[in-house]
């Protein structure tokens, strides 16, 4: 069995810091995808980044960073310089071994306050 | 690329009425579909996997004669809220699996959100 946990219900940033959203997972697959989504208060889930559990460098997209721990279980979302626009929930989530069939597992978010 | 097209964005029905709910495929073939359900302010619930052409797997505890899964073609997936009821307003939404890089195997529709009255 998979199981994400987010331990942040709610999180607030000053516009234009750093913040930090906590992920850590429990999984007995040797091989495993992890993931981190968007969701607005319109419903959508945005895809920001993902990290493969065997990727040997953490994952960046633009202003997002994966600080991928694997002996600790961890994935933390890091978002630089933030935005009014990133206020939202932000999920956690992980895939299995087996991608042909297996649906994401998500942790239980973390909703992001960007303060002017 | 990779777009699921979900509709309606949202719907009210009343209590004891049924609720389609369709997720199609533009871009690619979806042979696989989750739905997945929301409560306000929680997580995302896998409710059920369609494969094309064959039965829905449902999770443990979700009603299958309540909430009836069709996936009769690579880019069509049906939800049919069968006699709603209150507690079954939620937000509905689905995602498919994809190949190639963009989405890393994911991508979901925009959701449905349900209210029973």
């Amino acid at each position: 069995a998979q199981k994400i946990t987010q331990t942040q219900p709610g999180m607030f940033v000053q516009e234009k810091e750093a913040v930090t959203l906590d992920c850590t997972y429990d999984t007995s697959d040797p091989s495993y995808g992890l993931f981190w989504y968007k969701q607005p208060s319109s419903g959508e889930m945005i895809f920001l980044i993902y990290q493969g559990s065997y990727d040997q460098q953490n994952a960046t997209e633009g202003r997002y960073s994966l600080n991928f721990q694997k002996a600790r279980k961890s994935a933390n979302l890091v978002i630089s310089a933030s935005q009014l626009g990133d206020s939202a929930m932000y999920f956690c989530a992980m895939r299995g071994m087996d991608m042909g069939r297996r649906a994401l597992t998500f942790g239980s978010g973390t909703r992001l306050q960007v303060q002017p | 690329g990779a777009v699921v097209s979900q509709h309606p964005s949202w719907v009210i029905c009343k209590s004891g009425t049924s609720v389609k709910i369709e997720c199609r495929s533009l871009d690619f073939q979806a042979t696989t579909m989750f739905w997945y359900r929301q409560f306000p302010k929680q997580s995302l619930m896998l409710m059920a996997t369609s494969n094309e052409g064959s039965k829905a797997t449902y999770e443990q505890g979700v009603e299958k004669d309540k909430f009836l899964i069709n996936h009769a073609s690579l880019t069509l997936s049906t939800l049919t809220v069968t006699s709603a009821h209150p507690e079954d307003s939620s937000f509905y939404i689905c995602s498919a699996r994809v190949t190639g890089r963009a989405f890393y195997g994911y991508t979901f529709g925009s959701g449905t959100r349900l209210t029973v009255v």
